[in-house]
């Protein structure tokens, strides 16, 4: 099946650093997500993006839509404490299918 | 309340137990999921149900049983389970069963079967 790898798959990073992760595809995907989930609670949605080449922002996060649809990568600048958690891209497949498919997570830690 | 809420937070079962998991959607969605998530495995998709039809079996073993009597609310029956069905069971809704805004997920109920 269709799978995604994410990568790195765990960091540890000074605060103040910035940060950068990335999903990679073999095939071609129509929407990226990317989530951030804190210990104990469920994934939440920090970035959506619809359309090759966009570049979106939220706040410190950026995150970008590659060209080949293939891939996508989630950058955070001047990473504090709190950013700490485990980060899942997930995607939906060009085939039509509504099912996203999730990356096995990047575990980001920071270091004070 | 708002958002998805789960219950409950932590559940232990032995395998011969029969236990219910819910999930309750305050966002008008008008699909709901049943996601596994396994340690270092990715998310794995269990049931879709979309304007409360089951839409999506994931090849979910029978010892899981979803319900879903209307568009807020999800269970998921338990019985017989095995300790490699320990896990964070995710309950997640979007605004369609295409999901294109994203899901917004439950905190999730611990699994621990012993």
């Amino acid at each position: 099946g269709q799978q995604l790898n994410q990568s790195p798959q765990s960091m540890f990073i000074q605060e103040g650093e910035d940060v950068s992760m990335n999903c990679t595809s073999s095939s071609i995907f129509n929407t990226w997500l990317w989530y951030k989930q804190d210990p104990g609670e469920g994934p939440v949605l920090l970035i959506a993006l619809y359309k090759a080449g966009e570049l979106t922002s939220n706040g410190r996060l950026t995150a970008q839509f590659g060209i080949t649809r293939k891939d996508s990568f989630l950058n955070i600048s001047a990473s504090i404490p709190s950013d700490v958690g485990i980060y899942f891209c997930a995607g939906s497949p060009a085939s039509g299918t509504y099912k996203y498919i999730f990356g096995t997570g990047t575990r980001l830690k920071v270091l004070a | 309340e708002t958002g998805v809420t789960q219950t409950p937070r932590h559940l232990v079962m032995g395998m011969t137990n029969k236990k219910s998991l819910k999930c309750e959607q305050h966002l008008g969605h008008n699909a709901m999921y049943w996601y596994k998530q396994s340690a270092k495995k990715p998310l794995e998709l269990m049931f879709v149900y979309s304007l409360e039809e089951r839409v999506e079996n994931n090849s979910v073993p029978s010892r899981f049983s979803p319900e879903c009597p209307n568009s807020s609310h999800l269970f998921l029956h338990l019985h017989t389970l095995q300790p490699e069905d320990s896990a964070l069971y995710l309950c997640a809704s979007s605004q369609d069963n295409r999901g294109n805004y994203g899901y917004t997920f439950g905190s999730g109920t611990r699994l621990t079967v012993v």
